[in-house]
């Protein structure tokens, strides 16, 4: 199984400021046949599902506020949310669909400071 | 617009089975795989499997083969999952997804989560 690791566990950053968050993966989720990574990205706000922000680990799923961005290739991967609103505090979680279980990291709560 | 809708919440017996169902809506159903992932209290989301579109094929996560069965019925633009011998450790919310890809996917879409609660 590919285990995901996220880091930090937690975070606290002041409004208008740059919060990162971090995702490795055990083993690489980069598909060399078509060059892309199969890494998403969700942001689970409390009571609510999971919703996606970033799928093939840089595109941004419809609808999403382009202060979130994704980078990252191969097992190392970052969620870049820039200029941080009071309405982006949640848990966020990466997740591999390169292989078979599909795996989730442990998740990063996010909060102001 | 694309819509998943869950079931009520469930109080279960150690021992006992659960099913659950997810209604689909405002998109061709048969398009699209239906996935499981539960979140137990303070655990990580964990994918428990699939049925995929058009021919309705499953697949299993490892950790609950034997114990997990995935359905539909296309008529009713339903899927189901039914886990079986339930222990305490099956104290979660359930969601269903739909998946974006064929096959392995990241998920687009959310049921709103189902609570199913084992407890003598």
């Amino acid at each position: 199984d590919i285990v995901m690791t996220q880091s930090p566990d937690s975070l606290a950053v002041s409004l208008g400021e740059r919060a990162t968050i971090n995702c490795k993966s055990s083993q690489s989720v980069l598909y060399r046949s078509n060059n892309k990574n199969y890494l998403a990205w969700y942001q689970q706000k409390p009571g609510q599902p999971p919703k996606l922000l970033i799928y093939w680990a840089s595109t941004r799923e419809s609808g999403v506020p382009d202060r979130f961005s994704g980078s990252g290739s191969g097992t190392d991967f970052t969620l870049t949310i820039n200029s941080l609103q009071s309405e982006d505090v949640a848990v966020y979680y990466c997740q591999q669909y390169y292989s078979s279980p599909l795996t989730f990291g442990q998740g990063t709560k996010l909060e102001i400071k | 617009q694309v819509q998943l809708v869950q079931s009520g919440a469930e109080v279960k017996k150690p021992g006992a089975s659960v099913k659950l169902s997810c209604k689909a809506s405002g998109y061709t159903f048969t398009s699209y795989a239906v996935y499981w992932v539960r979140q137990a209290p303070g655990q990580r989301l964990e994918w428990m499997g699939w049925i995929n579109d058009g021919n309705g094929a499953t697949k299993y996560s490892q950790k609950f083969q034997g114990r997990v069965t995935i359905t539909r019925d296309t008529s009713a633009n339903t899927a189901y999952m039914e886990l079986s011998s339930l222990r305490s450790e099956d104290t979660a919310i359930y969601y269903c997804a739909r998946g974006a890809l064929f096959g392995a996917s990241h998920f687009d879409y959310w049921g709103q989560g189902t609570l199913v609660t084992v407890s003598s």
